[in-house]
């Protein structure tokens, strides 16, 4: 399809564990963005790239929390030793450029759920 | 600390009639602002945005006002058509860019028939 990808699209894991969610961006798109929806909540800022650098990880919660982008498309949320309180819904979102418009083509999410 | 603020968590309104969705922010750096609209299942998707050197931008059935003295936006969506119904979240950022926005907690609107 032609918009932002994310697998898997649920995924429950016990306490402790390691998970990776995927993002595989709209073509072209240069800019790739993670978010995470917490329940009742708007979604909250984590992480942007612009290419493969990390142009802002003000919004990892913790040095659990990780994300690389090692060739400038595809990027992988990773977090370690996972906690109850890390399920939400994780959103990917790109844009062609860093956004100057608002428009960020956000993915359906990965569902986390930490048992 | 909510900088973003919807404190109405569901409006609800008959098809044809105007919706009028509200948001408060308290921080002052932010200078651009705008509305997402989310199905169940889905992603949030960009419905409209405004610049804090206006006080108002429309589109179509869609028209965000806002004012900066009261750190206050709205959208207002007239006619109402069903297919509107989902959860709108405002967000909000600061140097004038999208790159990382202050979300709200969301208003779910439902226009009924």
């Amino acid at each position: 399809g032609a918009g932002v990808s994310q697998t898997p699209s649920n995924k429950v894991t016990e306490k402790g564990k390691y998970v990776e969610l995927r993002c595989d961006p709209i073509s072209g798109h240069t800019a790739l963005y993670w978010y995470r929806q917490s329940l009742g909540q708007g979604p909250e800022f984590l992480i942007y790239f612009q290419g493969t650098g990390a142009a802002d990880d003000s919004g990892l919660p913790n040095d659990r929390f990780f994300a690389v982008r090692p060739e400038g498309s595809v990027s992988t949320l990773k977090i370690q030793r996972t906690e109850r309180g890390d399920s939400a819904v994780y959103l990917c979102a790109s844009s062609p450029r860093l956004a100057d418009t608002g428009e960020l083509f956000f993915g359906e999410g990965s569902r986390l759920t930490v048992l | 600390d909510q900088q973003v603020k919807q404190n109405s968590p569901s409006l609800s309104v008959q098809e044809g009639r105007i919706s009028i969705l509200n948001c408060d922010y308290t921080n002052s750096m932010f200078d651009y602002f705008l509305w997402y609209k989310k199905y169940p299942a889905e992603g949030p998707t960009f419905l409209i945005s405004i610049s804090s050197i206006k006080d108002k931008n429309e589109d179509g059935r869609f028209t965000v006002f806002l004012n900066k003295s009261a750190k206050h936006l709205s959208l207002h969506i007239v006619p109402s058509q069903p297919g509107d119904s989902a959860v709108y979240f405002c967000a909000a950022s600061d140097g004038g860019t999208a790159s990382k926005l202050t979300f709200g907690t969301g208003t779910r609107l439902q226009v009924t028939l």
